[in-house]
């Protein structure tokens, strides 16, 4: 069975520095990979996803994750986190050439930014 | 153009008590999907659904059931409604997800559920 393992509930950073968030994942070949944000009182927003082609992908906000095979792990980074990325992560994976679009989520991550 | 809107945005019921949740679906969009989200919790699928049949469904009881409507609208009834069913319910839609496109899910803002 699928699932996503998020190891990190809440992760603080100062402005400005880097960031790195941690996903695995279990799927029995490359499933679809998502990561979202959500803000309080706010839907959740993906942020990237990656299919296929190129390991490293570019998202929305400065954002970036790398598809690593051989560790089955989809981390997200960011070089330089503004205090507006304060939210919660969650890591996800779908079904690859699939018309059902479920989804299995992350426990998530609550970033939470330092002055 | 809207995105997913979902009605009401709060709702206190009490356990026994049956409650419906309201998602209309972003313009152009034909396939709805329904998570719960438990406090802490990242969402779990509940069911999707598309041409007003639900085509899949995760591990929730029958107590959880869904309409589809000829203008994509969907509705998300619980039945028998328990303390553990609290949580905020999401929905969301797609653009036409049979042609397995992996097409980006956007999410409403969620329906709060508290169950006293």
């Amino acid at each position: 069975a699928q699932s996503v393992t998020q190891p990190d509930i809440h992760i603080t950073v100062s402005e400005g520095a880097s960031l790195e968030l941690r996903c695995n994942y279990s799927y029995g070949a490359t499933p679809y990979l998502f990561w979202y944000v959500q803000s309080p009182g706010q839907g959740l927003q993906l942020l990237l996803k990656y299919f296929s082609g190129d390991t490293l992908v570019q998202g929305i906000k400065g954002f970036e994750a790398e598809f690593k095979r051989s560790q089955s792990s989809f981390n997200l980074r960011k070089p330089s986190v503004h205090w507006s990325d304060a939210a919660e992560y969650f890591c996800a994976v779908g079904e690859p050439y699939s018309s059902a679009s479920k989804i299995i989520f992350g426990s998530g991550t609550r970033l939470s930014i330092r002055p | 153009d809207a995105g997913v809107t979902q009605s009401p945005t709060h709702l206190i019921k009490t356990r026994g008590q049956q409650v419906t949740l309201r998602c209309s679906p972003k313009s152009g969009h034909d396939t709805v999907s329904w998570y719960q989200q438990a406090l802490g919790q990242g969402p779990q699928f509940i069911f999707q659904y598309y041409e007003e049949e639900e085509r899949q469904r995760g591990n929730f009881p029958d107590r959880f059931s869904g309409h589809q409507f000829p203008n994509y609208s969907s509705e998300l009834n619980v039945n028998a409604l328990l303390l553990g069913d609290s949580a905020l319910y999401l929905c969301a839609s797609i653009w036409r997800s049979r042609l397995a496109l992996g097409n980006e899910q956007f999410f409403g803002p969620g329906t709060r559920l508290t169950v006293l």
